[in-house]
């Protein structure tokens, strides 16, 4: 069975200074690993993902994630944090196996980022 | 190009009844998938839609079930209500010739069971 876990329920960061964001994953095999953002009554827009290759995956809006395999972690970060990133991200994993080759996600339980100016 | 959209977006419905829910894909997709986000968690997998038919489910009693119509449209049937539920319930739309890697997701409808 796949599941995604991120650890913190809220991340506080002043504008301006780094923003991580943790996820951990479990999966049989090589994983797809996705970062999702919701905003208030809205639906979760894509920002990135991982497939294959570059560990490093950039994606919308200054963000980027860091696929570490010995770890099984795929943390998303941004240089520099702005007031309009406040936010809730959640992290998805689907496996690559038969059974998930159709796209179920699994997400994690969402971490809300606070932006302050 | 229109994204992912679902009505109603809000719903208030009463323990017992059935509810019914509707969502068009993004403009050439093909595939359309089923969240339900509970208050305070993340999207749980409902099932999976491609060419009319269930593809692939998710942990959800039978009381759940979908359709797919011909211009890949979608509904999500919802029988005999319970409080649990209430929850924001998003679709997701994807491509089959793409490797379904990138999911859309519509704004969602928000269904309160009272």
């Amino acid at each position: 069975a796949q599941s995604v876990a991120q650890p913190e329920d809220q991340v506080n960061v002043a504008e301006g200074n780094p923003l991580t964001v943790k996820c951990t994953y479990s999966v049989s095999g090589n994983p797809y690993l996705f970062w999702y953002v919701q905003y208030p009554n809205r639906g979760l827009q894509f920002l990135l993902k991982y497939i294959t290759g570059d560990n490093l995956v950039k994606g919308s809006y200054g963000f980027e994630a860091e696929f570490n395999k010995s770890q099984t972690s795929f943390h998303l970060k941004k240089p520099s944090a702005l007031v309009s990133d406040s936010a809730l991200y959640f992290c998805a994993v689907r496996g690559r196996a038969a059974a998930d080759s159709w796209g179920k996600l699994q997400f994690g339980a969402g971490t809300q980022v606070v932006v302050t100016p | 190009d229109a994204g992912v959209t679902q009505s109603p977006t809000h719903l208030i419905k009463t323990r017992g009844q059935q509810v019914t829910l509707r969502c068009s894909p993004k403009s050439g997709h093909d595939t359309v998938s089923w969240y339900q986000q509970a208050l305070g968690q993340g999207p749980q997998f409902i099932f999976q839609y491609y060419e009319e038919e269930e593809r692939q489910r998710g942990n959800f009693p039978d009381r759940f079930s979908g359709h797919q119509f011909p211009n890949y449209s979608s509904e999500l049937n919802v029988n005999a209500l319970l409080l649990g539920d209430s929850a924001l319930y998003l679709c997701a739309s994807s491509s089959s010739s793409g490797g379904i890697y990138e999911q859309y997701f519509g704004p969602g409808t928000r269904l309160t069971v009272t």
